[in-house]
């Protein structure tokens, strides 16, 4: 299994409302990672997991809290976002620098998010 | 501080022709350079990775990329664009120089295959 998930596809929520995205990957890998991309623009890092604990936030708004339940799953939670947040938030996942120097990162589908 | 850049937001050539996007690496370490590629509403999937085995690598989906010191560049080409190939394409390097998990990306170039 070569795949990282991602859900839900599509999601939109007010700005009081609590939301989760979802990530999944079951490729052995011990780092995780949430981009946030908005139209016609690279990928942003927010958040880096290495083996479960957080080991980069890119100075990220505790609007956004990542969690990461297990080394196959990691979760982003959202509450009283703004309307600028709308985004495509990715999640992507690699092997440890110390594992995989090369730090290929794979990436899922991602999640469109709409903030009304 | 290590970086990419590509040179051309936009691109456009015609079906079957030649397709080259550029891209420029700053690096004070040797460079892990990737090219991801993104088609709408989509993830980005790995099109080829230089990791110093060769200078030439082959990728998926007939692309491959040069990796040139003396230039500081890793150029994506194919030699015969199809309308499939029209998409987002990043070229990014890992970030060796802070020891940390990340890749830099560049801006991006959007491919346009014109019929």
């Amino acid at each position: 299994d070569t795949e990282v998930t991602q859900t839900p596809k599509h999601l939109v929520m007010g700005m009081t409302n609590k939301k989760s995205l979802k990530c999944e990957q079951h490729m052995g890998h011990r780092a995780m990672y949430w981009y946030k991309q908005k139209a016609k623009k690279p990928p942003e890092l927010m958040f880096v997991y290495s083996y479960e604990k957080l080991s980069i936030n890119e100075s990220v708004p505790s609007r956004f809290s990542p969690e990461c339940p297990n080394s196959s799953l990691l979760n982003l939670h959202l509450h009283a976002l703004q309307p600028e947040d709308s985004a495509l938030y990715l999640c992507a996942s690699s092997q440890d620098t110390a594992a995989d120097p090369y730090n290929e990162q794979f990436f899922g589908p991602g999640t469109r998010l709409t903030v009304l | 501080a290590q970086s990419v850049t590509q040179l051309g937001s936009h691109v456009s050539v015609s079906e079957g022709a030649l397709v080259l996007l550029r891209c420029n690496y700053s690096s004070s370490v040797p460079p892990y350079l990737f090219w991801y590629v993104q088609y709408p509403n989509q993830g980005l999937q790995l099109l080829l990775k230089y990791t110093s085995a060769a200078t030439l690598v082959k990728g998926i989906n007939g692309f491959e990329a040069e990796f040139k010191k003396s230039e500081t560049s890793f150029h994506l080409t194919k030699p015969s664009a199809h309308m499939s190939d029209a998409a987002e394409y990043f070229c990014a390097v890992n970030g060796r120089e802070n020891r940390d998990d990340k890749i830099i990306f560049g801006k991006g170039t959007r491919l346009h295959i014109l019929p």
